[in-house]
Parts: C-alpha cells; structure tokens; sequence
C-alpha cells in the first residue's frame, strides 16, 4: 500500500507570495491532518480535515487554511507568506476520525 | 495555556542500556497521550494511551499513562543504534468544540555502539 505523498517536496517563496502545498493520503484514509515543523517550536497542529469537513483546527493565524477534496486528497494554502513559515510541513493521514496517524515526508518550505 | 514538556531534552546511552522518558502534559480536556519516533524522516507512530495504568508494548518500547499524575513515560530496554531518533510526545485535547494535538519539544536518544 502506498504511503501518504507530499508535493512538492522543496519549496522556495519570497515573502508576501502565497503557496499551495498538496497532501494525497493512504488509499482508504478519510481524514487528513496538517503539521508545522520548526526548530524553535517543534511540532504544531495546524488543522485536521475528515469527509470534506474541517474538523479540528491548532492556533494558527487565518492565513493558513486548507480543504479536502472528495478523494480525501488536501491542499493547504498560506497567504502573504512570512520569513517565520519557513519550515517542514507535515501532512497526516488516519483511516477515521481521531484515530492513528501516518506521516507523509513533508514539504519544506524556505520563504526568502 | 495548554503545555506538554518532555524530559530529558537529550540523551545518550550505550547498546544494551533501558532508558526512560518522560512526558507531562496540562491541558484542558484530556482525551489521549500519543508517542511518536521522529529520525531523519517523519514521525512515526508508536503508542496512543486513553486509560491511566494500562501499559502498551511492541518489542523492546512500552508506554504507560498516569491521568491522575499528569505523565505519561515511554521506556526503551535493550537500546539498539537504531533506537537513536527524536521521540515526541502528543497530547489530544478537546478546546471549544474542536479537538488539537499539543506536542511537546521531543526527547532526542543517541545510542552509542
């Protein structure tokens, strides 16, 4: 069975500019969770997306904001980038709702 | 404010040795306490524990939960250098009507051969 799939895998961006990154889950899964990585705060919940419906949302500013498809597969979008979104973002995928997560490879995302 | 601290921040050990780490958690509305193993890649999952003194196992790694106490520890025996990773902690808790993971900073192992 094939894992959950990031793309692109390297982004770069200039500050102000907006980026879309794409989650594609394991095949079967419904719900879909996003992640930022940093060093300086580890590992922050972003959202959390099942059936088309987000679910679950962490702190994050309304600049990030994502959506799921009928397929499962899920976008994530920030606007006006930021010098501090400079980091690894990590897609989730689980079978259901709240249940047990497998990590995509991540995109990092560098913003010049 | 919802926290998960985790200790030690690193370790390093030789082959063989048991190492402990620990993970306490405050936050608002418990619902469960995951594990994961974090190397070069993504996290992997390892433990999630709902219930206070039940212990879970796979292999050499067990987990177990302590709601009353607020901590949760995962224990490695018989370290290997493949045990070498980043361990986090997660916290799901359940915040005006919507649920969120709060992770803590991780545990970094380095097992020496």
């Amino acid at each position: 069975k094939a894992g959950v799939t990031q793309t692109p895998r390297y982004l770069i961006k200039t500050r102000g500019q907006q980026v879309t990154l794409s989650c594609s889950p394991i095949s079967g899964h419904r719900s879909v969770s996003w992640y930022q990585q940093t060093p300086g705060q580890g590992l922050q919940f972003l959202f959390e997306y099942f059936s088309e419906t987000q679910r679950n949302k962490g702190n994050f500013p309304g600049r990030f904001s994502g959506r799921q498809f009928s397929n499962s597969r899920s976008e994530m979008n920030v606007s006006t980038l930021e010098l501090g979104d400079s980091a690894l973002y990590l897609c989730a995928s689980s079978l259901g709702y709240r249940a047990e997560q497998y990590f995509g490879p991540g995109t990092r995302l560098t913003v010049t | 404010e919802d926290k998960v601290v985790q200790s030690p921040l690193s370790l390093v050990v030789h082959e063989g040795d048991t190492v402990t780490l620990n993970c306490s958690y405050e936050v608002t509305n418990f619902r469960s306490l995951l594990w994961y193993k974090q190397e070069k890649k993504a996290p992997t999952f390892l433990f999630m524990l709902t219930s206070s003194g039940i212990e879970k196992k796979s292999g050499r790694l067990s987990s177990i939960l302590d709601k009353k106490e607020l901590f949760s520890i995962l224990n490695i025996t018989a370290t290997q250098t493949g045990d070498s990773a980043i361990y986090l902690c997660a916290v799901e808790a359940y915040t005006s009507g919507t649920y969120k993971y709060i992770f803590g900073t991780g545990t970094r192992l380095k097992v020496l051969a």
